[in-house]
Formats: C-alpha cells, structure tokens, sequence
C-alpha cells in the first residue's frame, strides 16, 4: 500500500519564477492538504482539495493556488515567488467520508528561493 | 480559528526517563487531537489521535495522550523513553470533520541521551 508520494524532493528557484509540485494521495484517499513548514516551525495550512474542488484555505496569498485531478492527485502551485517562500511543503491526504480520518503526510519538497 | 501552543521547544532526557509533552488549545467548540512525530530525516508520523470517547488515547511505540476538556490540553506522555524517541513532536488541532485543514504547534525537539 503506497503511502503518500510527493515531487520533486528538491527544487531551486529564483525570485519571480513559478513553481509547481506534486502529490499523490495514500491508496483510498479522496482528499488532499497542503501545508507549509518554514525551517523550526510547525507546518501551517495552505489549502484543501476535495472532489476537484478547494475546500478551505488557510491565510496564504492567492499567488497560492492549487488543482486537484480526478484520480485525487494534487499540484499545488506558487507565483512570484519570494525569498519567504523557500520551505518544506507537505501534502497530506484522507479521506473525508471517513469520519474519524486523520491525515497522512508526505515527504515533502524542499523549494529553495534565491 | 484554533491555535496550539507547546510549553517545551526543547527538552533532553536520559533512556529510562519518563517523557510528558505538553499541549494547550484554544478554540470553542468540538475539536479533534492529534500528535504527530517526525524523526530526523523522515516524514510526519501519525502517533494517537483523539475524536471523542475515552480521554485517555494509546498511540504507537508506546506513547499516550490524555485530552482534558477542561484545561484545553492534550499532553503526551510516555513511561520510559528510547534513544530511538529522538525527535520533533507536534501537537495539532481541526475543528469539525477529521479532515479538516489542522493547527499546528511550533513543535518539541526531544533529545534521548545513551
């Protein structure tokens, strides 16, 4: 049973640039996270998508924005970016039908912005 | 909107001690419980979690948690800790559904020493 996969692993950018990364949910999960973790910090909610849809934002920019496909894979996808964006980015996924689901983390992709 | 707040950013213990992490919530109404751990070089792991039911929750590797609604905490306990229980420990919060977007804490970095 594949857990939750995530890409790339690393990825440098420069200020301005556009990035987008990947996530691929656990087996049998419908609903992706996002979340950023900036160096010492807890991860801090972006956004969730569920049945293609963002279903709740945290308080990030709109140069945050996000897709979800219809096998449940995610892109989560940032403009402009700037030096402060340069984190860990997590995906997690559950399943929201479940009731009692807790999420489950990815490995993350560490963006660093020069 | 929920906050969570860890009282112990750093904390070292030798083998054999006892381990209590503390965890305080602040938000009104139901909330869900969680505490993940990510070990050095690894991805969040899912330790316990907490719906509802009995306050007292047994998670992996021996580690437990008990929510006491009145004081709005979820502490972490575990009897006798392991060199391989180093780590960072996050307390985390949603409200609603499990699969809401969860709250974070700064995280506790725990230190076994031989």
């Amino acid at each position: 049973d594949a857990g939750v996969t995530q890409s790339p692993t690393h990825l440098i950018k420069t200020r301005g640039q556009q990035v987008t990364l990947r996530c691929s949910p656990k087996s049998g999960h419908d609903t992706v996270s996002w979340y950023q973790q900036a160096l010492g910090q807890g991860p801090q909610f972006i956004f969730q998508y569920y049945e293609e849809e963002e279903r709740q934002r945290g308080n990030f920019p709109d140069r945050f924005s996000g897709h979800q496909f219809p096998n449940y894979s995610s892109e989560l996808n940032v403009n402009a970016l700037l030096l402060g964006d340069s984190a860990l980015y997590l995906c997690a996924s559950s399943f929201a039908s479940g009731g009692e689901g807790a999420q489950y983390f990815g490995p993350g992709t560490r963006l660093t912005v020069l | 909107a929920q906050s969570v707040s860890q009282h112990n950013h750093h904390v070292i213990l030798s083998e054999a001690a006892s381990l209590e992490l503390g965890c305080n919530y602040s938000y009104g109404g139901t909330v869900n419980l969680f505490w993940y751990v990510q070990y050095p070089g690894q991805h969040l792991q899912l330790l316990l979690k907490y719906f509802s039911g009995d306050p007292l929750v047994k998670g992996i590797k021996g580690f437990e948690a008990e929510f006491i609604k009145s004081k709005f905490s979820f502490n972490l306990r575990k009897p006798s800790v392991q060199w391989s229980d180093t780590a960072e420990y996050f307390c985390a919060v949603n409200a609603g559904g499990g699969a809401d977007g969860l709250t974070f804490g700064k995280g506790t970095h725990l230190i076994i020493q031989p």
